[in-house]
């Protein structure tokens, strides 16, 4: 299966300023995912990333507040923007190794708390 | 909304035993069904999948699938501590998309 690098793996940030949580896959994949996890709570799709074409994002996600990128099939990232405390999250990326429905394989996550 | 329901737990199991996790989901055309490991501090892992109904074994687990009833569970047969996590079940509902379940937290005592 493939393996997903993640990173920073935590970080403290000061509210209203932004973040770039970086993933790199080591083979080449079709979609990447966002999710956001609570303490406590199920994971929540921020969006799907797709090579060459602008992210989709879920009810409640704006691109201006999550902006991603996907400059080739490896290769993602997301950036949590003008950040407030409500945004202290634990944020993982995923992705389908093979294509097909075979299940996820996700980053290491990146716990982010604003302050 | 498509949902995906577990209960939060925490199960409670001896070490040795059968802990049994459920699942149900709202969606009727899902076609794939995942189980995730989830230990404190750290990311999911895929442990189990099933895409039809019936029983599937893998080792110490076994997936079980009803989609009339919209039922899906895993099985641990001779639970160990090394089990204790939270069990996340993740429903496919079209395409790539996944919805998880909010997890079920197992503790499996010695």
């Amino acid at each position: 299966s493939a393996v997903i690098s993640q990173k920073p793996s935590r970080d403290i940030c000061q509210r209203g300023t932004s973040l770039t949580i970086q993933c790199q896959v080591d083979s080449q994949v079709t979609m990447m995912f966002w999710y956001r996890q609570q303490p406590g709570q199920s994971l929540t799709l921020i969006a799907t990333a797709n090579q060459g074409s602008e992210a989709t994002y879920e009810s409640g996600f704006v691109i201006d507040k999550f902006p991603i990128s996907r400059p080739n099939l490896t290769f993602s990232t997301l950036t949590v923007s003008n950040m407030s405390p409500e945004d202290s999250s634990i944020y993982l990326c995923s992705a389908v190794p093979g294509g097909g429905n075979y299940g996820y394989t996700f980053g290491s996550g990146t716990r982010l708390t604003v302050v | 909304q498509k949902e995906v329901e577990q209960n939060s737990g925490p199960l409670s199991v001896p070490e040795g035993a059968i802990a049994s996790l459920n699942c149900t989901y709202s969606d009727r055309g899902s076609q794939s069904f995942f189980w995730y490991r989830q230990y404190s501090g750290k990311s999911p892992e895929l442990i189990m999948s099933i895409y039809s109904n019936g029983d599937k074994e893998d080792g110490r687990f076994t997936a079980q699938l009803n989609k009339a009833s919209q039922y899906v569970s895993l099985l641990i047969r001779d639970s160990q501590p090394s089990d204790s996590a939270t069990y996340l079940c993740a429903v496919n509902t079209g395409g790539f998309k996944t919805i998880f379940g909010a997890g079920t937290r197992l503790f499996v005592k010695a």
